[in-house]
């Protein structure tokens, strides 16, 4: 079981905005600023999509960003594209840990 | 362009050793922080191992089995994994991380993976 929770799976259709939400606890994502998120397309290396919660890398689309709120971090996608169906993964930084953790991975289906 | 090329990954029977590489290029690579991640087939991401500055890290499934290091003067991480289990069967991919802080789970660079396979 992962320290982290995403949902499954999540679909939209192309235009649409759809959101990724990544819960922890106080431990981790409520209490650090630490939260980072992956796009990993099938049979390929995981990219970097948003560091550090809200810094998006140089290259990444501003259609995607990241907030958080309380122990619940969350990835929005607007203007969704065909390109963007792909498994996305939230990992935070940890007290419990000397590592960090990730969450379990969701799917996002673009119809 | 930074570039991480990952070597070393085979089938391996229970209980063997492999040593996997990453060999580094495109940056400095002393500065900054490197892990190991690995990817079971259809599942998710694990972070397996980091080094940053002096220090090492390593997750409790693979604590005592598996040791990181980095040569700075060849620009190479490596991962002596001994003992595996068949539950250690995954992609195996270096990462870079964007700061010299390895509990920070930031990685801008990925390698392309290799494969490890522990079966009898």
């Amino acid at each position: 079981q992962s320290a982290l929770t995403q949902p499954a799976s999540v679909s939209g259709s192309p235009g649409q905005s759809i959101t990724i939400s990544c819960t922890g606890t106080s431990s981790d994502v409520g209490g650090y600023k630490y939260v980072s998120w992956y796009q990993q397309h099938p049979g390929k290396a995981p990219k970097l999509m948003i560091s550090e919660v809200t810094n998006r890398p140089s290259g990444v689309p501003d259609r995607f960003s990241g907030s958080k709120s309380g122990n619940t971090a969350s990835l929005t996608i607007s203007g969704l594209q065909a390109e963007d169906e792909a498994d996305y993964y939230c990992t935070s930084y940890t007290s419990s840990s000397t590592l960090g953790v990730f969450g379990g991975g969701t799917k996002l289906t673009v119809l | 362009e930074v570039q991480l090329l990952e070597s070393g990954g085979g089938l391996v029977q229970p209980g063997g050793s492999l040593r996997l590489s990453c060999a580094a290029s495109g940056f400095t690579f002393s500065n900054y922080a490197m892990s190991w991640v690995r990817q079971a087939p259809g599942k998710g991401l694990e972070w397996v191992s980091a080094f940053s500055g002096s220090s090492t890290y390593y997750a409790d499934s693979v604590k005592g089995r598996f040791t990181i290091s980095r040569d700075n003067s060849k620009n190479t991480l490596y991962l002596q994994m001994n003992s595996l289990r068949a539950e250690d069967t995954a992609v195996y991919y270096c990462a870079k991380h964007t700061t010299s802080i390895a509990a920070r789970p930031s990685f801008d660079y990925w390698g392309q993976g290799t494969l490890v396979t522990v079966s009898s």
